[in-house]
């Protein structure tokens, strides 16, 4: 079946232009997460939802960052204004309910320049 | 300190060796214990899960888990050049939506 899958796989931006994610996961996954990914490290939790509900933002680093998932399915990750700091992987991944094994996508690979 | 510690590497292996893998963790509260496997320019991939301590064995993977030392571990046998690739090990509690704190990744390279 299918998985998760994430687009664009790769993305270039200029510092201080804001780009956006898209994460498409598992039919049927009520939870769904973000996560990024520095450069030889492990991810790192960005943000939770629950259906369209986003419960947990805490790992969010700045104000600068902002996710959606308005109709509880595909959701965005959206970065304002990017930096330097912000070139990273940014993984998606998704769970039913109340499971706690998580299924990746491959990841959105972005590069601020 | 990191909530969940992991040798980085790289660790370099003959094919055929047995490989282990380690991680520490500090939160007492962790209950739920998962290695997933990140191949190059790809997304993590589930290899293994529990949630006690003791061990649990699947194929040429096995996973123990040692609450009372905060400790676990991943052991690959007859190690193949396929299994090189960077294993994550991570850790839930079972609240927060069951969000994932992953170790740094240890770099595994098996060599025909």
């Amino acid at each position: 079946g299918a998985g998760v899958s994430q687009s664009p796989r790769y993305k270039v931006a200029k510092r201080g232009q804001d780009v956006a994610l898209r994460c498409d996961p598992i039919s049927g996954h009520v939870s769904l997460f973000w996560y990024q990914q520095a450069l030889g490290q492990g991810p790192e939790f960005l943000t939770y939802f629950q259906n369209e509900a986003q419960l947990d933002k805490s790992g969010l680093p700045s104000d600068r960052f902002f996710a959606e998932r308005p109709e509880g399915s595909v959701s965005t990750l959206k970065i304002q204004r990017t930096q330097q700091e912000d070139s990273a992987v940014y993984l998606c991944a998704s769970s039913f309910i109340g499971r706690e094994t998580q299924y990746f996508g491959p990841g959105t690979r972005l590069l601020v320049l | 300190q990191k909530e969940v510690e992991q040798d980085p590497g790289p660790l370099s292996v003959p094919e055929g060796a047995i490989v282990s893998l380690n991680c520490t963790y500090s939160n007492s509260a962790f209950q739920y214990f998962m290695w997933y496997r990140q191949y190059s320019r790809k997304g993590p991939e589930l290899l293994m899960y529990t949630y006690s301590s003791g061990n649990k064995e699947d194929g040429r993977f096995t996973a123990q888990v040692d609450k009372s030392s905060k400790y676990i571990s991943l052991f690959i046998r007859d190690s193949q050049p396929s299994d090189s690739a960077t294993y994550l090990c991570a850790i839930t509690n079972n609240n927060a939506g069951n969000m994932l704190t992953f170790g740094g990744g240890t770099r595994l390279m098996v060599k025909p």
